[in-house]
């Protein structure tokens, strides 16, 4: 599975919108991408998952290039129970494992 | 149960003793996954099944590890011969399918080894 960047942490102000960036330029036809978030003491959390279109549900949006090198996942109004680690993964449509890589700290503040 | 349930959710054990952890998956999910997170670290995988293939079990850290998944749904992983450095949390989840499914977490178990 293609390997993800991700800055290791980034503030947003309560009720603005989170733009949290990923690259994974060395993605391949058939891996989606998929981010997760991890609050504090708890199991990671589903957000959204996408190929090759936008997409956006009642979480989140996400963001991918025409060329599919990079992603942003959209928190449109953020809350200060956003405050989370949030991971950016690809993985085939194949069976394999879902590998976390450092994720991006996103502290949302007053 | 909705979600993915794990048991027990707090483990204190002595070292050099055995442990099982639980997993009890979504009904009809066919893809399960361990994974550990030790103290302020990232999510370290351990082990994946799906259906009847064979597990991916390259996550193992040592042999003192191992997992099964009873009927396709219920996994037990169990650790030997406890060592203070498997105290962690250790996370299950299961998803319909790979490819375009998400994965449900449990709430993990903490295991302490003392």
């Amino acid at each position: 599975d293609a390997k993800t960047t991700q800055p290791p942490s980034m503030d947003c102000a309560e009720g603005r919108a989170a733009n949290l960036p990923c690259n994974h330029s060395t993605i391949s036809g058939n891996e989606y991408v998929y981010w997760y978030r991890q609050i504090h003491s708890q199991g990671p959390q589903y957000i959204i998952h996408g190929l090759k279109n936008n997409e956006t549900n009642e979480m989140a949006s996400l963001i991918i290039t025409e060329d599919r090198k990079s992603s942003t996942l959209i928190l449109p109004h953020a809350t200060l129970r956003d405050t989370a680690v949030y991971y950016c993964i690809v993985r085939g449509d194949s069976w394999g494992k879902l590998q976390f890589g450092a994720g991006t700290q996103v502290v949302v503040t007053p | 149960g909705a979600g993915v349930s794990q048991s027990p959710s707090n483990k204190v054990t002595e070292k050099g003793k055995d442990v099982e952890l639980r997993c009890d998956p979504i009904s009809g999910h066919t893809a399960l996954y361990w994974y550990r997170q030790s103290l302020g670290q990232g999510l370290e995988f351990l082990i994946y099944f799906q259906g009847n293939s064979a597990p991916d079990k390259s996550g193992l850290p040592s042999d003192r590890f191992s997992a099964e998944r009873t009927g396709g749904s219920v996994s037990t992983l169990t650790i030997q011969r406890t060592q203070q450095e498997d105290s962690a949390v250790y996370l299950c989840a299961s998803s319909y399918r790979t490819g375009g499914a998400e994965a449900f977490f449990g709430q993990g178990t903490r295991l302490t080894v003392v």
